[in-house]
């Protein structure tokens, strides 16, 4: 969907190394999520943003860290990768006029 | 904290048979509460959404959901499925404090010829 992009969308790391991950947004919403999707589990939300350096933590955030410094990015790192952080990341915004959300095309990462 | 079930992790129907996908949810007061779709390596792709009034709703490609209050039950119905529909369905119900979503574990969806 139009509004939202991740990048990278793909990432090989090393174990131990630290990875950031972007996600952009391009039409000045307040929330802003990271979700991680596993098989069997879903999606699990990570952290979440609902303004310029207001975040707070999801089901799964151990390990991670986020920022935002502009309300249109919202970034997702992880300080010391390890190989269960191997997932596909997925960003999303919350769309407050219609009460929707829009997700980002996702980021695969793998730790090896 | 809220909740979604989803209690069949694989569903297997065949070309032109009738579906349903089921979801409970856990939630206090009115749920919000949404279905979703993913094809293989793809997004996710919203179906439905329910916040209020009329209990069964439309969505997208012949989708519809019933939402059961005296259940705490979400399923999602189609009347005939296609082999284009093979993919993964995943409810969720809105947290409200944070507008978070909060996913079941997913229902892979199997279509044979």
């Amino acid at each position: 969907d139009a509004g939202i992009t991740q990048s990278p969308r793909h990432k090989v790391t090393e174990t131990g190394t630290p990875v950031t991950l972007r996600c952009h947004q391009t039409e000045n919403h307040r929330y802003m999520y990271w979700y991680r999707q596993d098989p069997g589990h879903g999606l699990r939300l990570i952290h979440y943003s609902y303004g310029v350096k207001d975040t707070d933590k999801g089901e799964v955030s151990d390990g991670y860290s986020v920022s935002r410094s502009k309300t249109e990015d919202f970034l997702l790192t992880l300080e010391s990768a390890t190989s269960s952080q191997t997932s596909v990341y997925f960003c999303a915004i919350h769309r407050e006029l219609n009460y929707g959300y829009t997700f980002g095309s996702g980021t695969r990462l793998t730790v090896v | 904290a809220q909740s979604v079930t989803q209690p069949d992790i694989h569903i297997t129907v065949s070309e032109g048979a009738s579906l349903e996908l089921r979801c409970n949810y856990s939630y206090g007061a009115t749920p919000y509460l949404f279905w979703y779709v993913q094809s293989p390596g793809q997004g996710l792709q919203l179906l439905l959404k329910y916040f209020s009034g009329d209990t069964l709703v439309q969505g997208i490609k012949g989708f519809e959901a019933e939402f059961k209050r005296s259940q705490s039950s979400f399923n999602l119905r189609k009347p005939s499925v296609h082999w284009s529909d093979a993919a993964e369905y995943f409810c969720a119900v809105v947290e409200r404090y944070g507008n978070k979503l909060v996913f079941g574990a997913g229902t892979i969806l199997r279509v044979k010829s």
